[in-house]
């Protein structure tokens, strides 16, 4: 079946550092991959997606390519703000519509 | 409209009792899941509807859980006779068409405590 393997956490970062958060995945056929966000007391949110391999997905500074072929879809930024401090998820969307999440990496970005 | 919504945002049940779970989706989506996201863990499926049939109830974890959507639109998660490991957020999203690569939107969610 589907699963998702995601960098463990907690990650601390100073302001302005760079943030990479490792997911790999297991899958048949051509999923979809997602990364979601959880910002304290809200809701999980749609950060970025890459729905082929080769795609990039970017958002508010945030970027994954999705690589086939070392089955990864890594998020990157180049500085990150106290404001991402956040839970993430990678999750993958397969052929049976639901999605299926890694375990989450809680991010602290302090001053 | 506005985004999913559920309620209630909070419940606390005794074990043994019968609770029920409510989500309204984004108005139009003919697509709605229902997850279960222990204390942290990311979310696991528990079941998928397109419009009023429940097409997919493979994640659900026994028999006492139930969830039904029977105008296509407000769905109800139910847990009959709960248990501690019960306690949970349980998540309701919604999408378009339901399609691999679309975007689920996700509610707030209800957290459940089981005591």
């Amino acid at each position: 079946g589907n699963s998702v393997t995601q960098m463990e956490g907690p990650v601390t970062l100073s302001e302005e550092a760079f943030l990479t958060i490792n997911c790999t995945y297991t899958a048949t056929g051509y999923p979809s991959l997602f990364w979601y966000v959880q910002y304290p007391g809200e809701g999980l949110q749609l950060l970025l997606k890459a729905t082929k391999a080769d795609d990039k997905g970017s958002n508010k500074g945030f970027e994954a390519t999705y690589r086939k072929e070392t089955t990864s879809f890594h998020l990157e930024k180049g500085s990150v703000q106290v404001s991402d401090s956040a839970v993430y998820f990678c999750a993958l969307g397969g052929s049976a519509r639901q999605l299926t999440f890694g375990s989450g990496t809680q991010l602290t970005v302090l001053p | 409209g506005a985004g999913v919504s559920q309620s209630p945002r909070y419940k606390v049940a005794k074990r043994g009792q019968d609770v029920a779970l409510r989500c309204d989706p984004i108005s139009g989506h003919v697509s709605l899941f229902w997850y279960q996201q222990a204390l942290g863990q990311g979310p696991e499926f528990l079941t998928y509807f397109q419009n009023e049939a429940q097409l997919d109830k493979s994640g659900l974890p026994s028999d006492r859980f139930f969830a039904e959507r029977p105008e296509g639109s407000v769905s109800t998660l139910k847990i009959q006779r709960t248990q501690q490991e019960d306690s949970a957020v349980y998540l309701c999203a919604s999408s378009l068409v339901g399609s691999l690569r679309e975007t689920q939107y996700f509610g707030p969610g209800t957290r459940l405590l089981v005591l």
